[in-house]
């Protein structure tokens, strides 16, 4: 079955350091998404791409970049860490044909940076 | 830009009884519109989606919700919940522009208590 993973599911890390979250999805969807979830605040959209080398801001992404060279992976990558990042991030994949699609959630990296 | 308000951060409910979830939205442009559930520990899974037509839409799960167009609101139904329907669960909306970005509500917490 066709299906998005994350990695790792939980990170513990420090200020300062460089992290990379992985996304992965086996759909061959054109559209992937990163978010995180915060208590309070829903799911805030980070970055996102639409296709091979797209790459877009979203409403929270400083301090984070994404870059897109397949179609199966977008990597979620926190340049230098900071305890405002910690949080849960979900990665989400939609098939892109139309503004209708419907987004597919992996299950979430717990991040704590201290 | 959108904007989402769920109007209540958490609802107690016992087994068996009926359920109304409130979302109400903003945005400058038509939307479509969208209800995801987050059960524990997991990512989030489509309920049911709004995007033309009949106003009142079925979901998964005997979920419904109904468009209000002249309240702008989206409120999440069902008339008889069970302990599995513990969950959070966030309202969204995507806008009618060719892309599938969405913003999201802060999430209602669904209590079910037997």
């Amino acid at each position: 079955d066709a299906e998005i993973t994350q990695s790792p599911r939980h990170k513990i890390t420090e200020t300062g350091r460089q992290v990379t979250l992985a996304c992965h999805q086996t759909w061959n969807h054109n559209n992937m998404f990163w978010y995180r979830q915060d208590l309070g605040h829903g799911l805030r959209l980070i970055h996102y791409s639409y296709g091979v080398q797209d790459t877009n801001k979203g409403e929270v992404s400083d301090g984070y970049s994404v870059s897109r060279s397949n179609t199966e992976d977008l990597p979620l990558t926190l340049e230098s860490a900071a305890s405002s990042q910690t949080s849960v991030y979900f990665c989400a994949s939609s098939e892109g044909l139309a503004d209708t699609d419907t987004q597919y959630f992996g299950p979430g990296t717990r991040l704590t940076v201290l | 830009a959108q904007s989402v308000t769920q109007l209540d951060s958490q609802v107690p409910v016992f087994e068996e009884a009926p359920v109304e979830l409130r979302c109400n939205y903003s945005s400058s442009v038509s939307v479509y519109l969208f209800w995801y559930v987050q059960y524990p520990n997991q990512g989030l899974q489509l309920l049911l989606k709004y995007l033309s037509g009949s106003t009142l839409v079925k979901g998964i799960n005997g979920f419904e919700a109904e468009f209000n167009k002249s309240q702008t609101s989206f409120h999440l139904r069902k008339p008889s919940v069970h302990i599995s329907d513990t969950a959070e669960y966030f309202c969204a909306v995507s806008p009618f522009s060719g892309y599938s970005t969405l913003t999201f509500g802060k999430g209602t917490m669904l209590l079910v208590s037997p």
